[in-house]
């Protein structure tokens, strides 16, 4: 148990349409990071959130955005979904911005179809 | 070239053995993750180092930040160890996590 929350578990989407997938972070975390993991690959680095702004950002485009709230819980947002977004969704919550541990959540697996 | 290479990318065992897992970066590090992952996808931190070794039960994880290389052993595998093993770095510069490949572990009674 990592204290780390995401919903929905699963949803499948039709390409074209945005998705909104949530995480509750562990309380005082206020650092929230998003992955995509593709079948058989490694997490992939969407963005990072420390209080409330983004302060990092993979190599994704804009139609994936996101949010963290002041209880620390986040979202992500993807528009225009395309067959590719189909993935495992991850987000990781830790204190601070710099060296600290990482919790996982259970991730959100999202199939666009 | 990956900045963060794991190595076996497959490895399949019989119950008992001993393994290791090894994790070679190429980048500057504030600290290097073990992960593990279970079929349906969450991700588990075993281990968080910055130098030397660390033990959690079975589990034991070393790192050498000389030869940018560190390594995960389960001594007396189970086939509950079975899952992928992800060494991740975090970069020192920008302290966003860098990934490795992963390795899928397979532990057979």
């Amino acid at each position: 148990e990592t204290g780390v929350t995401q919903s929905p578990t699963h949803l499948i989407k039709t390409r074209g349409q945005q998705v909104t997938l949530r995480c509750s972070s562990q309380s005082g975390h206020n650092t929230v990071s998003w992955y995509q993991q593709a079948l058989g690959q490694g997490p992939q680095f969407i963005f990072q959130y420390y209080r409330e702004e983004e302060n990092g950002r993979g190599n994704f485009p804009p139609r994936f955005s996101g949010l963290q709230f002041p209880n620390y819980s986040s979202e992500l947002n993807v528009n225009a979904l395309e067959l590719d977004d189909s993935a495992l969704y991850l987000c990781a919550s830790r204190l601070g911005s710099m060296n600290t541990e990482a919790f996982f959540g259970q991730g959100t697996r999202l199939t666009v179809v | 070239k990956n900045e963060v290479e794991q190595s076996p990318q497959n490895l399949t065992a019989q119950e008992g053995e001993f393994i290791t897992i090894n994790c070679s970066y190429s980048v500057g590090i504030s600290a290097l993750h073990w992960l593990q992952q279970h079929p349906g996808g969450g991700i588990v931190s075993l281990f968080m180092l910055s130098s030397g070794k660390k033990k959690h039960g079975r589990l034991i994880a070393t790192i050498n930040i000389q030869e940018k290389h560190s390594s995960l052993h389960i001594t007396a595998s189970h086939p509950r160890d079975s899952a992928v093993y992800i060494c991740a770095v975090r970069s020192n510069s920008n302290y966003q996590l860098i990934w490795g490949a992963g390795t899928k572990l397979i532990i057979k009674p």
